[in-house]
C-alpha cells in the first residue's frame, strides 16, 4: 500500500539554525506533496507544497526539496526561531483530495 | 475571523453514548473533510464532502456518519461510542475536492470513558 514516513520522530536544534526535516513516500504516482506544522492543540497548519513536476520550492525562511528519484521530501527551514517549535507533517495528495499524512516529526527549538 | 471552526472543542462522554461534532466553515470553500488524529499523532482521513456530496469514504466503520446540510456546514454523528473512538478529531476545508491547500480547524478532542 502507499505510505508516507519521516524519518526521525524528534528534532531538536539550536534557535537560529538551519533545520532540515525528512519524509520518503513509497507511490511513484503521487504528483503533490504538502509540508503542515502542528503547534501543540491546534490543527494542521499549511507551510508550503510542492508538484512532482518541480525540484525545488521557496516560501518564507522554508524551501521543500523533493527527489523522486529516491521518493525523497525535505523541508529546510531557515533560522530557526522558538515559534518553529512543532509537528511537521508531510502529506501526499493525488489530486483526489485525500491527504496521506506521515507520522509526523516534533521540532524542538533551544534557546 | 475566516477560518474553520469546530464544536466542542472537548467532549468527555461514556461508551455506548451517542455525540455529534459541528464543523462550520466561512472560507467560502465548497469541499470539506473529517480526519482523525490518534495518541500517536497520525492524523487520517475519514470523510470528505464536495458540494453536499460524499466523494472519500474510508474505511471508517458505519457507526460514523457525517452530515453536509449545506456547503458551509460538515457534522460528524457517532453512535455507540467506543474507548477506541478517543482521538482528536479535525474539520478541514479546501476549494476544490481534487486537491489543493485544506484548512483546518482546531480540533474536537474526543474522550470516551
Amino acid at each position: 500500500g502507499e505510505s508516507v514516513g519521516l524519518h526521525l520522530p524528534t528534532l531538536s536544534v539550536q534557535e537560529g539554525d538551519n533545520s532540515i526535516i525528512n519524509c520518503a513516500y513509497s507511490n511513484s504516482a503521487s504528483d503533490y506533496f504538502i509540508w503542515y506544522k502542528q503547534e501543540s492543540g491546534k490543527g494542521p497548519q499549511f507551510i508550503i507544497d510542492i508538484r512532482s513536476n518541480m525540484d525545488k520550492r521557496q516560501g518564507q525562511r522554508v524551501t521543500v526539496l523533493l527527489n523522486k528519484t529516491v521518493k525523497h521530501l525535505s523541508l529546510q527551514i531557515a533560522a530557526t526561531q522558538p515559534g518553529d517549535s512543532a509537528v511537521y507533517f508531510c502529506a501526499e495528495n493525488k489530486n483526489t483530495g485525500k491527504l496521506i499524512f506521515g507520522q509526523g516529526t516534533t521540532l524542538q527549538v533551544k534557546p | 475571523d475566516t477560518a474553520v471552526s469546530q464544536t466542542p472543542k472537548y467532549l468527555v462522554t461514556q461508551m455506548g453514548n451517542d455525540k455529534s461534532i459541528k464543523c462550520e466553515q466561512n472560507l467560502g470553500h465548497d469541499t470539506m473533510y473529517w480526519y482523525k488524529q490518534d495518541s500517536k499523532k497520525f492524523l487520517k482521513i475519514m470523510f470528505s464532502y464536495n458540494n453536499k456530496e460524499l466523494i472519500i469514504n474510508e474505511t471508517v466503520p458505519n457507526r460514523f456518519s457525517p452530515k453536509s446540510p449545506d456547503k458551509a456546514h460538515l457534522n460528524l454523528h457517532i453512535n455507540s461510542l467506543e474507548l477506541g473512538d478517543s482521538a482528536v478529531y479535525f474539520c478541514a476545508s479546501s476549494q476544490g475536492g481534487g486537491g489543493g491547500e485544506q484548512y483546518f480547524g482546531p480540533g474536537t478532542r474526543l474522550t470516551v470513558t
